[in-house]
């Protein structure tokens, strides 16, 4: 599967949008973008996936770039709730039972 | 509800003693994990279930064995617990079809091994 990069941390002010960006250069036309998150020591949740199309569920919006190589995930209104790790996962879709998770972003949402 | 349960929750247990995490989902998922997470070393898949009786290594499948003789349990076994297995487990399960949904995780199991 594709590696991917994010950043290591992110602050974010509550109330405002919370960016998160997701680098995945080497991804192939097999291969969804998955982001998970990890409050603490909770087990990870699923946020959103995508193709190549952008997505949007209750929870965030996925934007994905036209040459599939980077994409970014926003959270539309950050609450202290959204404080948690947040992981960029390609998957391709002939192994979906491997799911390797990277080092993610620590997001920090302050008052 | 639609969940993955993991047993126990805590566990303290001694070198060489045989432990069994058990998992189990009511989501009728193909798909099952087991991942281990460590401070510094992040999330890693030890083993992974396509559908019964067909399991495949993680990365980290050392000293772990698994056996998916029903759809809906994943059981963990360690054989001879060492402290190096000192870790925070979660049990995973997902859908084979194509849109699916990822991985639901379990509230995880903490265990020491001394």
């Amino acid at each position: 599967d594709a590696k991917t990069t994010q950043p290591t941390s992110m602050d974010c002010a509550e109330g405002r949008a919370a960016n998160l960006p997701c680098n995945h250069s080497t991804i192939s036309g097999n291969e969804y973008v998955y982001w998970y998150r990890q409050i603490h020591s909770q087990g990870p949740q699923y946020i959103i996936h995508g193709l190549k199309n952008n997505e949007t569920n209750e929870m965030a919006s996925l934007i994905i770039t036209e040459d599939r190589k980077s994409s970014t995930l926003i959270l539309p209104h950050a609450t202290l709730r959204d404080t948690a790790v947040y992981y960029c996962i390609v998957r391709a879709a002939d192994s979906w039972g491997k799911l390797q998770f990277g080092a993610g972003t620590q997001v920090v949402v302050t008052p | 509800e639609a969940q993955v349960t993991q047993n126990p929750r805590y566990l303290i247990t001694v070198t060489g003693k045989k432990l069994t995490v058990t998992c189990s989902q009511n989501m009728n998922h193909e798909y099952m994990s087991w991942y281990r997470q460590d401070p510094g070393l992040g999330l890693r898949q030890i083993y992974y279930s396509m559908n019964v009786e067909v399991t495949d290594k993680g990365d980290v499948p050392e000293g772990y064995k698994v056996s998916r003789k029903e759809k809906r349990n994943f059981p963990l076994i360690l054989e001879s617990p060492s402290p190096n297995q000192t870790s925070l487990y979660f049990c995973a399960s997902s859908s084979s079809t194509q849109d699916n949904y990822g991985y639901t995780f379990g509230s995880g199991t903490r265990l020491t091994v001394v």
